[in-house]
């Protein structure tokens, strides 16, 4: 049974560009959840996915937008980048039927902005 | 964006003595939750918590969640080398039903 896999695994843009990261939730989760690590910080919330609509927003501006498809895979869109974006990006997924919040995480993307 | 206190920082311990860490917070949650994460790898989920004074094991770990809802408490006893890690708390409050809140992390190291 594999676990959540995100896609790709590195990535470098330059500042002003568009990104596009992709998660698959582990096999019978409904719910994704997308976090922003700093280096040496804890995870910040991003947004929640459940039934292909953004669920709950945490405060990150209009810049960082997602999509959950109906096989609940799901994309973090984060356009005209900036230097503070980079960071390790982690998707984790969950099942509503017991609980959304034992989130199963993936190994995430570290996006580095130049 | 608001973060947990979470602490010590980092631990240098010695193989076999038992490990306390702690997580406070000024706002009340409903639940508490730990995380272990490893380099390169996302957050594992070791401890949920639901109900203030609740105590719960998972194997050499134990957490509470506080009385005042407002802290939350991890041991791990005789660690063991690969203990290593950074033990994340996170919250979920009342008013933000969907997110989670997260202390800085502890890093835990064992001395060679």
């Amino acid at each position: 049974d594999a676990g959540v896999t995100q896609s790709p695994t590195h990535l470098i843009k330059t500042r002003g560009q568009q990104v596009t990261l992709r998660c698959s939730p582990k096999s019978g989760h409904d719910t994704v959840s997308w976090y922003q690590q700093a280096l040496g910080q804890g995870p910040q919330f991003i947004f929640q996915y459940y039934e292909e609509e953004e669920r709950q927003r945490g405060n990150f501006p209009d810049r960082f937008s997602g999509h959950q498809f109906p096989n609940y895979s799901s994309e973090l869109n984060v356009n005209a980048l900036l230097l503070g974006d980079s960071a390790l990006y982690l998707c984790a997924s969950s099942w509503a039927g017991t609980g959304w919040e034992k989130l199963f995480f993936g190994s995430g993307t570290q996006l580095s902005v130049l | 964006g608001q973060q947990l206190n979470q602490s010590p920082q980092s631990m240098f311990i010695q193989e076999g003595e038992d490990v306390s860490m702690n997580c406070t917070s000024s706002s009340i949650f409903n639940t508490w939750l730990w995380y272990k994460q490893e380099p390169g790898e996302g957050p594992v989920l070791l401890i949920a918590l639901y109900k203030a004074g609740e105590l719960t094991s998972n194997g050499r770990l134990t957490a509470q969640f506080g009385i005042t809802r407002k802290d939350s408490f991890l041991n791990i006893s005789a660690s063991i080398p690969s203990d290593v890690g950074i033990y994340f708390c996170a919250g979920q409050r009342g008013d933000s039903n969907y997110q989670l809140i997260w202390g800085a992390g502890t890093k835990l190291i064992i001395k060679p």
